[in-house]
């Protein structure tokens, strides 16, 4: 159980482009997830929480208009990176909190390369 | 302001023989602990947590890990390493006030030797 999805697993987008990456909670319902970044060789960094139902909180430096997220459903947050830039390429992870307790289940990532 | 340090960047270890990983943090009260490990190009898997309790943890593969309040630590033990524990380690630590956020250590890298 407690099982999260991330789709797609790797994608390569040209620069300029917009590219959209799903989060879903199978078998829970996520009141919470969270979006983290991570660069090559680097730990995870939280880039921002989203609520179901509610606009996303950003952490600071991470700029909102180029990441849209967006919790519609108890199980479902999407990503999307506006406006690709090679600079943007990285692996994002998402991690989904719940009715299941106290901890946060993570997705198996997506890595995005933009040419 | 809230910080996880992890020391070592690196990590060498024979086979066999056992392992110690550091972590150290910084927080106001007392946060939730959690240990991952990272394959390249792959997701986290939890291997152990701590919320409150016994202060030593039992975790998955063999790993555990004991909280010190005094030392704010988290350290991370195994005691007979297997090639197969060659990963990036990761400690974290989160706050239920702080809406549940992780703040995520550097990461070790672990490497075993036959």
């Amino acid at each position: 159980g407690a099982v999260v999805s991330q789709h797609p697993s790797r994608v390569i987008c040209k620069s300029g482009t917009s590219v959209k990456i799903e989060c879903r909670s199978l078998d829970f319902q996520a009141t919470t997830m969270f979006w983290y970044r991570q660069f090559p060789k680097q730990s995870l960094m939280l880039m921002a929480t989203s609520n179901e139902g509610s606009k996303a909180t950003y952490e600071q430096g991470v700029e909102k208009d180029k990441f849209l997220i967006n919790h519609a459903s108890l199980t479902l947050s999407t990503l999307t990176v506006t406006s690709a830039h090679p600079e943007d390429s990285s692996f994002y992870i998402c991690s989904a909190f719940g009715d299941r307790g106290e901890e946060q289940y993570f997705g198996p990532g997506t890595r995005l390369t933009v040419t | 302001a809230q910080s996880v340090t992890q020391p070592d960047i690196h990590i060498t270890v024979s086979e066999g023989a056992s392992l110690e990983l550091r972590c150290n943090y910084s927080y106001g009260a007392t946060p939730y602990l959690f240990w991952y490990v990272q394959s390249p190009g792959q997701g986290l898997q939890l291997l152990l947590k701590y919320f409150s309790g016994d202060t030593l943890v039992q975790g998955i593969k063999g790993f555990e890990a004991e909280f010190k309040r005094s030392q704010s630590s988290f350290n991370l033990r195994k005691p007979s390493v297997h090639w197969s524990d060659a990963a990036e380690y990761f400690c974290a630590v989160g706050l239920k006030a702080a809406g549940n956020k992780l703040t995520f250590g550097g990461g070790t890298r672990v490497l075993v030797k036959p």
